[in-house]
């Protein structure tokens, strides 16, 4: 059990546009979501915290408006990346934490979003 | 603020060696700490937290505060252990930091 998804798991667009990732919790409801990024060879970056009917919070340094994030139910929160560009080309990450029965603070992983912005 | 460092990028022994990857965290409070494993092409995947003092796959880890420490370890390492290794904290905030990983290769 404990299973994260995550939609598309790679993607191509040109600069300028919009993407849109999917995080989806398969057999648990996740109130709290996380949504990571990891350049080549570095460690995971927490760009943000997902809750459930709430607004995200945001990490120091991380733009809202332009990584929009929505968690609109407890099996789905979404990150869209608005007027991408060459820079915002990475590994995106997201995890969904404390399935009801998970005693431990713990979180599941999706298996990433490649975004490659042309 | 909190911290996590591996200081080795990449570490490589022979298959029975023993292994060690090191860790050390700064946190002012009580910490969780977790070693995170990924495999080649697959996802972060949860190796063991010090909470719960076990041991997966052979491996081990001892949190130790006065040395502010949580280093991973196995008396025997197999080729199938190779992979990138993670070790993260969680405060207060129950978020997740990450260390810059360790890429372990166990060699034949």
């Amino acid at each position: 059990g404990a299973v994260v998804s995550q939609h598309p798991s790679r993607v191509i667009c040109k600069s300028g546009t919009s993407v849109k990732i999917e995080c989806r919790s398969l057999d648990f409801q996740a109130t709290t979501m996380f949504w990571y990024r990891q350049f080549p060879k570095q460690s995971l970056m927490l760009m943000a915290t997902s809750n459930e009917g709430s607004k995200a919070t945001y990490e120091q340094g991380v733009e809202k408006d332009k990584f929009l994030i929505n968690h609109a139910s407890l099996t789905l929160s979404t990150l869209t990346v608005t007027s991408a560009h060459p820079e915002d080309s990475s590994f995106y990450i997201c995890s969904a934490r404390n399935p009801p029965r998970t005693a431990y603070n713990e979180q599941f992983f999706g298996p990433g979003t490649r975004l490659t912005v042309l | 603020a909190q911290r996590v460092t591996q200081p080795e990028k990449l570490l490589s022994v022979f298959k029975g060696a023993p292994v060690e990857l090191k860790c050390n965290y700064s946190y002012s409070g009580s910490p969780e700490l977790f070693w995170y494993v990924q495999y080649s092409r697959q996802r972060l995947q949860l190796l063991l937290r010090h909470i719960s003092r076990e041991s997966i796959k052979g491996f081990t880890a001892d949190l130790n505060k006065g040395e502010t420490s949580f280093h991973l370890k196995k008396p025997f390492a197999q080729e199938e252990d190779s992979a990138m290794y993670y070790c993260a904290l969680s405060g207060s905030a129950r978020q997740l930091t990450f260390g810059s990983g360790t890429q372990l290769t166990v060699l034949p």
